[in-house]
């Protein structure tokens, strides 16, 4: 069966510090990925997905990266914390280019930018 | 126009009470539809996917009216358990977007 790690659950950040997010997804091959956040009391965000290695779409303008080194890892990245970049962050994965195939989430991380 | 749009609620209903929800979608091209549920501070989780003819799973009934452009999810005999935030979702050319939710306190 299909299983996606996230790690850390939380994490705690002054602002201008770096940020390294990873998401790794076992049993399944070439998976769409996806990073959502979401802020306090808002919905989920989409920030960038990727259909294959190496392939990052992104979906808003921010201080955030993303890379695929490989076909199950994601990474989210930041040089430099804003305090605007708390949330709760989701990585997640569907099967790739499937018409009607639903997200399965990680267990998120908890960003708190201070 | 949001591209998916909810009512926050909250709806507070009593156990056993009926209960529904309703989402729109602005984009008519839009392809596949689901519920998700989130508790708080958690992932959210697949709940249904939304069937063009209606689809039902025990006591959770989902429709799809793509005339209309809105999707709705009909919980009966509601449960304490049932107590969460409920996310509509559409997806649109190969993105999935959350509406952001529907919040349902099920009380004794």
């Amino acid at each position: 069966s299909q299983t996606i790690h996230q790690w850390p659950a939380t994490l705690v950040q002054p602002v201008g510090s770096p940020l390294s997010l990873e998401c790794t997804v076992e049993g399944t091959s070439n998976p769409n990925l996806y990073w959502y956040r979401q802020a306090a009391g808002r919905g989920l965000q989409l920030l960038f997905y990727s259909v294959g290695i190496g392939q990052i779409s992104s979906e808003v303008p921010q201080n955030l990266s993303a890379s695929r080194p490989q076909d199950r890892q994601f990474i989210l990245s930041s040089k430099k914390l804003l305090l605007s970049d708390s949330g709760f962050y989701l990585c997640a994965w569907s099967v790739g280019a499937a018409y009607n195939s639903p997200l399965h989430f990680g267990n998120g991380t908890r960003l708190t930018v201070t | 126009r949001k591209e998916v749009e909810q009512d926050p609620g909250p709806f507070n209903v009593p156990e056993g009470a009926t209960v529904a929800f309703n989402c729109t979608y602005s984009n008519s091209a839009s392809q596949s539809f689901f519920w998700y549920r989130q508790d708080c501070r958690k992932e959210p989780k697949l709940l249904m996917s939304v069937y063009s003819s209606g689809n039902e799973d025990g006591r959770f009934t989902a429709q799809l009216n793509r005339a209309s452009q809105y999707i709705s999810l009909l919980i009966r005999d509601s449960k304490l358990s049932d107590s969460a935030t409920y996310l509509c979702v559409v997806n649109t050319d190969d993105k999935l977007i959350f509406g952001t939710g529907t919040r349902l306190q099920v009380f004794p």
